[in-house]
Protein backbone atom coordinates (compact mmCIF):
# COMPACT_ATOMS: atom_id res chain seq x y z
CA UNK A 1 0.00 0.00 0.00
CA UNK A 2 1.57 3.22 -1.00
CA UNK A 3 -0.27 5.45 0.97
CA UNK A 4 -2.04 7.10 -2.29
CA UNK A 5 -5.88 6.53 -2.58
CA UNK A 6 -7.81 7.21 -5.71
CA UNK A 7 -11.54 6.93 -6.67
CA UNK A 8 -12.91 5.81 -8.05
CA UNK A 9 -11.46 2.56 -9.15
CA UNK A 10 -13.19 1.89 -12.38
CA UNK A 11 -15.62 4.34 -14.49
CA UNK A 12 -17.69 3.33 -17.44
CA UNK A 13 -18.85 6.08 -19.26
CA UNK A 14 -20.26 7.75 -22.65
CA UNK A 15 -18.85 10.10 -25.18
CA UNK A 16 -19.47 13.69 -24.07
CA UNK A 17 -19.88 13.36 -20.46
CA UNK A 18 -17.53 15.10 -17.78
CA UNK A 19 -16.08 12.99 -14.84
CA UNK A 20 -13.74 13.53 -12.16
CA UNK A 21 -11.18 11.65 -10.30
CA UNK A 22 -9.89 11.93 -7.00
CA UNK A 23 -6.69 11.67 -5.19
CA UNK A 24 -5.36 11.92 -1.79
CA UNK A 25 -1.41 11.77 -1.69
CA UNK A 26 0.07 10.42 0.81
CA UNK A 27 0.32 12.41 4.51
CA UNK A 28 3.07 15.07 4.70
CA UNK A 29 3.12 14.71 0.45
CA UNK A 30 2.34 18.64 -1.18
CA UNK A 31 3.24 17.17 -4.65
CA UNK A 32 0.79 15.76 -6.69
CA UNK A 33 1.00 14.62 -9.93
CA UNK A 34 -1.34 13.32 -12.91
CA UNK A 35 -0.31 10.84 -15.34
CA UNK A 36 -2.50 8.68 -17.57
CA UNK A 37 -1.35 4.96 -19.21
CA UNK A 38 -2.95 4.18 -22.58
CA UNK A 39 -2.07 1.09 -24.80
CA UNK A 40 -0.49 3.43 -27.99
CA UNK A 41 0.70 6.52 -25.94
CA UNK A 42 2.46 4.54 -22.29
CA UNK A 43 2.76 6.45 -19.54
CA UNK A 44 2.53 10.13 -19.88
CA UNK A 45 2.74 13.10 -17.43
CA UNK A 46 -0.31 15.25 -17.58
CA UNK A 47 0.27 17.95 -14.68
CA UNK A 48 1.51 18.07 -11.44
CA UNK A 49 0.50 20.51 -8.07
CA UNK A 50 2.46 21.35 -5.50
CA UNK A 51 0.80 22.43 -2.52
CA UNK A 52 -2.25 23.98 -4.16
CA UNK A 53 -0.65 25.66 -7.17
CA UNK A 54 0.19 24.14 -10.44
CA UNK A 55 3.42 23.35 -10.76
CA UNK A 56 3.99 21.80 -14.41
CA UNK A 57 2.28 21.23 -17.04
CA UNK A 58 2.75 18.33 -19.68
CA UNK A 59 0.28 16.70 -21.86
CA UNK A 60 -2.67 17.93 -20.47
CA UNK A 61 -5.62 18.57 -23.26
CA UNK A 62 -7.65 21.64 -22.83
CA UNK A 63 -10.68 19.18 -22.25
CA UNK A 64 -8.76 18.21 -18.50
CA UNK A 65 -8.06 20.08 -15.67
CA UNK A 66 -7.37 19.82 -12.11
CA UNK A 67 -6.43 21.45 -8.70
CA UNK A 68 -5.25 20.61 -5.52
CA UNK A 69 -7.30 21.55 -2.66
CA UNK A 70 -6.26 23.15 1.02
CA UNK A 71 -6.30 19.11 2.47
CA UNK A 72 -3.95 18.29 -0.40
CA UNK A 73 -6.22 15.87 -1.97
CA UNK A 74 -6.62 16.61 -5.77
CA UNK A 75 -9.14 16.25 -8.52
CA UNK A 76 -8.83 15.25 -12.10
CA UNK A 77 -11.70 16.70 -13.92
CA UNK A 78 -12.34 15.37 -17.82
CA UNK A 79 -14.95 16.76 -19.80
CA UNK A 80 -16.11 16.39 -23.24
CA UNK A 81 -15.11 13.05 -22.87
CA UNK A 82 -13.85 10.97 -26.64
CA UNK A 83 -13.19 7.12 -26.63
CA UNK A 84 -9.55 7.70 -26.67
CA UNK A 85 -9.36 9.29 -23.27
CA UNK A 86 -10.09 5.46 -22.17
CA UNK A 87 -7.09 4.74 -20.20
CA UNK A 88 -5.73 4.09 -16.78
CA UNK A 89 -5.49 7.56 -14.50
CA UNK A 90 -2.86 7.16 -11.94
CA UNK A 91 -1.74 9.88 -9.66
CA UNK A 92 1.20 10.16 -7.57
CA UNK A 93 2.90 11.88 -4.85
CA UNK A 94 6.10 12.71 -3.12
CA UNK A 95 7.81 14.54 -1.05
CA UNK A 96 8.81 18.15 -1.63
CA UNK A 97 12.09 19.75 -2.20
CA UNK A 98 15.75 19.60 -4.30
CA UNK A 99 16.71 16.21 -3.73
CA UNK A 100 15.24 13.54 -5.93
CA UNK A 101 12.70 11.62 -4.14
CA UNK A 102 10.62 8.73 -5.88
CA UNK A 103 6.94 9.67 -6.22
CA UNK A 104 4.50 7.02 -4.58
CA UNK A 105 1.64 5.91 -6.68
CA UNK A 106 -2.12 5.16 -6.51
CA UNK A 107 -4.37 1.89 -8.00
CA UNK A 108 -5.09 4.18 -10.40
CA UNK A 109 -8.82 5.10 -12.51
CA UNK A 110 -9.68 2.83 -15.01
CA UNK A 111 -11.41 5.50 -17.19
CA UNK A 112 -13.73 3.41 -20.24
CA UNK A 113 -15.75 6.04 -22.87
CA UNK A 114 -17.74 4.31 -24.64
CA UNK B 1 6.68 12.47 -25.22
CA UNK B 2 8.80 9.54 -23.91
CA UNK B 3 12.00 10.21 -22.81
CA UNK B 4 13.40 6.57 -22.26
CA UNK B 5 13.41 3.59 -24.48
CA UNK B 6 13.45 0.24 -22.88
CA UNK B 7 15.14 -3.24 -24.32
CA UNK B 8 13.68 -5.57 -24.97
CA UNK B 9 9.87 -5.08 -25.11
CA UNK B 10 9.42 -8.30 -23.85
CA UNK B 11 11.22 -11.19 -22.11
CA UNK B 12 10.63 -14.66 -20.67
CA UNK B 13 13.40 -16.18 -18.36
CA UNK B 14 13.06 -19.08 -16.25
CA UNK B 15 12.67 -19.11 -12.46
CA UNK B 16 16.31 -18.74 -11.33
CA UNK B 17 17.78 -17.11 -14.15
CA UNK B 18 19.03 -13.06 -13.98
CA UNK B 19 17.01 -10.83 -15.93
CA UNK B 20 18.23 -7.96 -17.10
CA UNK B 21 16.66 -4.91 -18.73
CA UNK B 22 18.47 -1.64 -20.42
CA UNK B 23 16.99 2.24 -20.97
CA UNK B 24 18.19 4.86 -22.83
CA UNK B 25 17.43 8.46 -22.90
CA UNK B 26 17.74 11.37 -24.47
CA UNK B 27 18.67 14.18 -22.61
CA UNK B 28 20.95 15.21 -19.15
CA UNK B 29 19.07 13.87 -15.94
CA UNK B 30 19.48 14.71 -12.27
CA UNK B 31 18.32 11.00 -11.44
CA UNK B 32 16.85 8.00 -13.20
CA UNK B 33 14.41 5.57 -11.35
CA UNK B 34 13.05 2.10 -12.05
CA UNK B 35 9.50 1.13 -10.66
CA UNK B 36 7.18 -2.23 -11.64
CA UNK B 37 4.16 -2.49 -12.46
CA UNK B 38 1.70 -5.46 -11.44
CA UNK B 39 -0.56 -5.81 -14.60
CA UNK B 40 -2.82 -3.00 -14.94
CA UNK B 41 -2.16 -1.87 -11.18
CA UNK B 42 -0.06 0.88 -9.69
CA UNK B 43 3.53 1.76 -10.40
CA UNK B 44 6.11 0.61 -7.35
CA UNK B 45 9.45 2.60 -7.07
CA UNK B 46 11.75 -0.37 -6.96
CA UNK B 47 15.45 1.97 -7.15
CA UNK B 48 16.66 5.35 -7.97
CA UNK B 49 20.31 6.32 -9.17
CA UNK B 50 21.37 9.83 -9.22
CA UNK B 51 23.58 11.28 -12.12
CA UNK B 52 26.84 11.19 -10.01
CA UNK B 53 26.15 7.33 -9.53
CA UNK B 54 27.87 4.65 -11.48
CA UNK B 55 25.85 1.58 -9.76
CA UNK B 56 23.54 0.95 -6.87
CA UNK B 57 21.96 -2.39 -5.20
CA UNK B 58 18.98 -3.45 -3.24
CA UNK B 59 18.54 -6.28 -2.51
CA UNK B 60 18.10 -8.52 -5.94
CA UNK B 61 18.27 -5.86 -8.01
CA UNK B 62 21.44 -3.65 -9.36
CA UNK B 63 21.31 -0.40 -11.42
CA UNK B 64 24.02 1.08 -13.67
CA UNK B 65 24.02 4.19 -14.92
CA UNK B 66 26.12 5.33 -17.78
CA UNK B 67 25.37 9.14 -18.44
CA UNK B 68 27.86 9.59 -20.85
CA UNK B 69 26.19 7.11 -23.35
CA UNK B 70 22.79 7.91 -21.80
CA UNK B 71 21.87 5.01 -20.51
CA UNK B 72 20.52 2.33 -17.43
CA UNK B 73 20.53 -1.31 -16.97
CA UNK B 74 18.42 -3.08 -14.61
CA UNK B 75 19.61 -6.57 -13.50
CA UNK B 76 17.22 -8.79 -10.87
CA UNK B 77 19.14 -11.76 -10.33
CA UNK B 78 17.94 -15.42 -9.14
CA UNK B 79 14.05 -14.48 -10.80
CA UNK B 80 11.21 -15.81 -9.26
CA UNK B 81 7.63 -15.59 -10.88
CA UNK B 82 7.01 -13.00 -8.37
CA UNK B 83 9.18 -10.79 -10.49
CA UNK B 84 6.71 -11.12 -13.59
CA UNK B 85 5.81 -7.88 -14.04
CA UNK B 86 6.45 -4.71 -16.12
CA UNK B 87 9.22 -2.61 -15.33
CA UNK B 88 10.07 0.76 -16.54
CA UNK B 89 12.69 3.75 -16.53
CA UNK B 90 12.11 7.08 -15.99
CA UNK B 91 14.15 10.14 -15.55
CA UNK B 92 13.82 13.19 -13.48
CA UNK B 93 15.61 16.92 -14.91
CA UNK B 94 15.56 17.68 -10.88
CA UNK B 95 13.75 17.29 -7.77
CA UNK B 96 10.33 17.58 -7.40
CA UNK B 97 9.74 17.35 -11.44
CA UNK B 98 7.55 15.10 -13.55
CA UNK B 99 9.03 11.58 -14.34
CA UNK B 100 9.60 10.73 -17.77
CA UNK B 101 8.64 7.52 -18.53
CA UNK B 102 10.12 4.95 -20.94
CA UNK B 103 7.82 2.06 -22.73
CA UNK B 104 8.46 -0.68 -20.63
CA UNK B 105 9.69 -4.22 -20.77
CA UNK B 106 7.57 -6.90 -19.87
CA UNK B 107 9.04 -9.72 -17.87
CA UNK B 108 7.70 -12.82 -17.63
CA UNK B 109 9.40 -15.68 -14.90
CA UNK B 110 8.08 -19.14 -15.67
CA UNK B 111 8.32 -21.55 -12.99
Amino acid sequence: DSGVTQTPKHLITATGQRVTLRCSPRSGDLSVYWYQQSLDQGLQFLIQYYNGEERAKGNILERFSAQQFPDLHSELNLSSLELGDSALYFCASSVAGSLPYEQYFGPGTRLTVT
Amino acid sequence: SQQGEEDPQALSIQEGENATMNCSYKTSINNLQWYRQNSGRGLVHLILIRSNEREKHSGRLRVTLDTSKKSSSLLITASRAADTASYFCATQLSGNTPLVFGKGTRLSVIA
